[in-house]
């Protein structure tokens, strides 16, 4: 099936640091793509998408470029600010079939410090 | 309707006691999962509804749980006789399975701690 490798953490910044998470890919075909955010103690959320190649998913400033060529999706903000702590997430679907279950990877840790 | 909805948020229980989590998807989603995060860890698959037919198991959903979505809206996940290891974050997640790239919704996860 589908797997995800993502940069481990923890990463920390200063409030308005430019912040990049990798996130690398292995897929059969081209399944969408997902970063999900976790804030403490919370369930996760969807922070942004890209559905094909070359796509670029944004949101509330971050962003992610599906990337067919080097098979990533690295999740980027050019200013961080202290409430973006969380741990951040990159997904996609296991495999191409219907189901539509999602493989995650580890997490990263963020923590912007004022 | 404001997302999924899962209860009770904390659970606590002894070892070798059964416990019952809620799961209330978004009411038009048909897609309904569950999946297990461990502390530092991603969430990972335990099992998948569409409608009421649970249609995948994980290998991780072992025999002492069993989930249920009895008319296609709820469902429930049952851990009979409880093990420290079960310890872990459970969280739900839907879908519409409009297309391939509809994403899942979370809901806020029940936290079991056993002791």
């Amino acid at each position: 099936g589908n797997s995800v490798t993502q940069m481990e953490g923890p990463v920390t910044l200063s409030e308005e640091a430019f912040l990049t998470i990798n996130c690398t890919y292995t897929a059969t075909g081209y399944p969408s793509l997902f970063w999900y955010v976790q804030y403490p103690g919370e369930g996760l959320q969807l922070l942004l998408k890209a559905t094909k190649a070359d796509d670029k998913g944004s949101n509330k400033g971050f962003e992610a470029t599906y990337r067919k060529e080097t098979t990533s999706f690295h999740l980027e903000k050019g200013s961080v600010q202290v409430s973006d702590s969380a741990v951040y997430f990159c997904a996609l679907p296991i495999s191409s079939g219907s189901a539509r279950q999602l493989t995650f990877g580890s997490g990263t840790q963020l923590t912007v410090l004022p | 309707d404001t997302g999924v909805s899962q209860d009770p948020r904390h659970k606590i229980t002894k070892r070798g006691q059964n416990v019952t989590f809620r799961c209330d998807p978004i009411s038009e989603h048909n897609r309904l999962y569950w999946y297990r995060q461990t502390l530092g860890q991603g969430p990972e698959f335990l099992t998948y509804f569409q409608n009421e037919a649970q249609l995948e198991k994980s290998r991780l959903l072992s025999d002492r749980f069993s989930a249920e979505r009895p008319k296609g809206s709820f469902s429930t996940l049952e851990i009979q006789r409880t093990e420290q290891g079960d310890s872990a974050m459970y969280l739900c997640a839907s879908s519409l399975a409009k297309d391939m790239n509809t994403e899942a919704f979370f809901g806020q996860g029940t936290r079991l701690t056993v002791v």
